[in-house]
């Protein structure tokens, strides 16, 4: 069974740099089937994609975020990470770490999600 | 950028009764639109994938049609555990998420 789990400081500064990790267990990041997605929920409102990164390294980012996005991956340790720039209380959200299927539409599997509040 | 609109936007049922949520895609995503419920304080699960296949351990009671523009998620018989917020998402061109329509108790 896949599991996903976020981990990073639940409170960054505006302006400052937000970081997450998600690591997986149960499976293997190097599968050519799957990407890895960053997806985020603001308080009461919808679903909105960061962005996803293949094992190889090749990411695909959110247009409206693109300019201030990272994804990276550390095979090694089966993990992959987000960077968020200059943020602002607007990126205040749930963040989610997920696995999505490149043959099909869909996310299979999700982590448990993080609450990361942007205040000074 | 391709926009996903979710109607209604909120749908008011009571148990036992035929829920019929809309997708409509700004431009053609194929069959490449999934659905999700999510219940608060939890992550998103899928339902359906390619438009209308059932995810793994999902109810037959839940079933998707549709191509190109316009997508159904359809709950045949609603029970007390489907009252919840769905979402549709395509990745025909990136990634995208509709807005999401609510399923409450009448």
């Amino acid at each position: 069974q896949v599991q996903l789990q976020e981990s990073g400081p639940g409170l960054v500064k505006p302006s400052q740099t937000l970081s997450l990790t998600c690591t997986v267990s149960g499976g293997s990041i190097s599968s050519g089937d799957y990407y890895w997605s960053w997806i985020r929920q603001p308080p009461g409102k919808g679903l909105e994609w960061i962005g996803y990164i293949y094992y190889s390294g090749s990411t695909y980012y959110n247009p409206s975020l693109k300019s201030r996005v990272t994804i990276s991956v550390d095979t090694s340790k089966n993990q992959f990470s987000l960077k968020l720039s200059s943020v602002t209380a607007a990126d205040t959200a749930v963040y989610y770490c997920a696995r999505d299927v490149t043959t099909s539409s869909d996310v299979d599997y999700w982590g448990q999600g993080t609450l990361v509040t942007v205040s000074s | 950028e391709i926009v996903l609109t979710q109607s209604p936007a909120t749908l008011s049922l009571s148990p036992g009764e035929r829920a019929t949520l809309s997708c409509r895609a700004s431009q053609s995503v194929s069959s490449y639109l999934a659905w999700y419920q999510q219940k608060p304080g939890q992550a998103p699960r899928l339902l359906i994938y390619d438009a209308s296949n059932r995810a793994t351990g999902i109810p037959a009671r839940f079933s998707g049609s549709g191509s190109g523009t316009d997508f159904t998620l359809t709950i045949s018989s609603l029970e007390p555990e489907d009252f919840a917020v769905y979402y549709c998402q395509q990745r025909s061109n990136l990634f995208t998420f509709g807005p999401g329509t609510k399923v409450d108790i009448k």
